[in-house]
């Protein structure tokens, strides 16, 4: 089946313009989480959901990000007022019901790469 | 503190021979699983392998598998019979089973590299 896709793959912006990326997980996955990474860095855990509900939002670096899921399907994240600092790769995941206590591995999508001019 | 040390940034090995990734982890929290991800140079996250804390048995998926010592805070992955295809970025990383948080904690990583 179809794996976790993101669009755009690439997104190329001007500092302070606002932006939106689009996570479409595995279907029958209601857990779906949002990660960055930074050139030659670890993943950085934003926010995740299960199923449209973001239980916390305490990994969100500022409050020009938000996330929102609906039809515990699609997601997106936006950055608004972009900095050079958010330039990355966002990465989104999923995975069965988060409740789930073992296992319960996370699927990658390939990732949006951002580039903040 | 929840984290993931992973001590070596980059690791050199010979194809056709054997390698050993280092992780600790540090974490109260007794549920608990360890990750293990491969990410080549297009990107991608790929999944390897997965060990449970209360698993009594060390994981094994093919060519890898992860070595558990539970005392030590330890899960090394050991990836048998180098390939050259197997030159990436591995990352471990781990999940609490015990609260509220769903997310992974990941390592910095090691720069694997396989030499023909």
């Amino acid at each position: 089946g179809a794996g976790v896709s993101q669009s755009p793959s690439n997104k190329v912006t001007e500092k302070g313009k606002d932006v939106e990326l689009r996570c479409d997980p595995i279907s029958g996955h209601t857990a779906l989480y949002w990660y960055r990474q930074s050139l030659g860095q670890g993943l950085e855990f934003l926010i995740y959901f299960q199923g449209n509900s973001a239980p916390d939002k305490s990994g969100l670096p500022s409050d020009r990000f938000s996330a929102e899921r609906t039809g515990g399907s699609v997601s997106t994240l936006t950055i608004q007022r972009t900095q050079q600092e958010d330039s990355a790769v966002y990465l989104c995941a999923s995975s069965f019901s988060f409740a789930r206590t073992s296992g319960n591995e996370q699927f990658f999508g390939p990732g949006t790469r951002l580039t903040v001019l | 503190a929840q984290k993931i040390t992973q001590t070596q940034p980059g690791m050199f090995v010979q194809e056709k021979e054997a390698v050993t990734l280092d992780c600790t982890y540090d974490t109260s929290d007794p549920s608990y699983g360890l990750f293990w991800y491969k990410q080549p140079s297009s990107g991608e996250m790929i999944f390897l392998i997965y060990q449970g804390s209360y698993d009594q048995q060390n994981a094994t998926e093919g060519r890898y598998s992860l070595n558990f010592q539970k005392a030590r805070k330890s899960a090394n992955l050991v990836i048998s019979a180098s390939q050259l295809g197997d030159s990436a970025m591995y990352f471990c990383a781990m999940r609490l089973y015990g609260g509220s948080q769903g997310n992974l904690i990941f390592g910095k990583g090691t720069k694997l590299s396989v030499k023909p």
